[in-house]
């Protein structure tokens, strides 16, 4: 059971926008960024957000992200093929002292 | 420009010990102010923080590992270690070594690319 929350599972067509939610506690999430994680199969997680809504250079500007107080979100618009992967939202807890990541969720694009 | 790369054996019989270790270029691991990571994968699951040392030689753990954990680090060779004793089959996964600073992730630090650890008799 991870302690944050994300849906196993999203999915949109081509050209839609999809939106991955984080829930968390006013001991993670509530009190620090949150950054989100892209993972192709194979290969190893890269930064795709961070500091809640930064975008790393070269991630696109469909790309965003948003965090209101113990819950965030990665959106992306205007979908791709190419966007299909893992997404995983991170954060620091600072009661238990330690990273903490969400369960991961499946983006597939149809 | 930083680079990971995690070396070890692939398999680890169950009740022995796995060791890992990661090796920096670009940087060292005496370099204020990040601290370097490790982060497993089990096969077909989340990723799992499992603990962090501190350039100044300072670990934290996962709470959820704290006992079986130890990471160190060694500056005269620019890497650091990881060492999981008493493994069974549930610590079978990808591990992966990244760097940080205080409860941030750099998002210019690539990670490692992972090496597979199979516990198995």
């Amino acid at each position: 059971q991870s302690v944050l929350t994300q849906p196993p599972s999203a999915s949109g067509t081509a050209g839609q926008r999809v939106t991955i939610s984080c829930s968390g506690s006013s001991s993670n999430i509530g009190g620090n960024y949150v950054y989100w994680f892209q993972q192709f199969p194979g290969t190893a997680p890269k930064v795709c957000i961070y500091r809640d809504e930064q975008r790393p250079s070269g991630v696109p500007d469909r790309f965003s992200g948003s965090r209101s107080g113990t819950s965030a979100s990665l959106a992306i618009g205007g979908l791709r093929p190419e966007d299909e992967a893992d997404y995983y939202c991170a954060t620091w807890d600072d009661s238990l002292s330690a990273w903490v990541f969400g369960g991961g969720t499946k983006l597939t694009v149809l | 420009q930083l680079q990971l790369q995690e070396s070890g054996p692939g398999l680890v019989k169950p009740s022995e010990t796995l060791s890992l270790r990661c090796t920096v270029s670009g940087d060292s691991v005496d370099s204020s102010p990040y601290y370097w990571a490790w982060i497993r994968q089990a096969p077909g699951r989340g990723l799992e923080w499992m603990g962090s040392i501190r350039y100044t030689g300072t670990p934290y753990y996962n709470p959820s590992l704290r006992g079986r954990v130890t990471i160190s680090l060694d500056t005269s060779k620019s890497h650091f270690s990881l060492r999981l004793p008493s493994v069974t089959a549930a610590d079978t996964a990808v591990y992966y070594c990244a760097r940080h600073i205080k409860k941030q992730w750099v998002p210019a630090d690539p990670w490692g690319q992972g090496t597979l650890v199979t516990v198995s008799s």
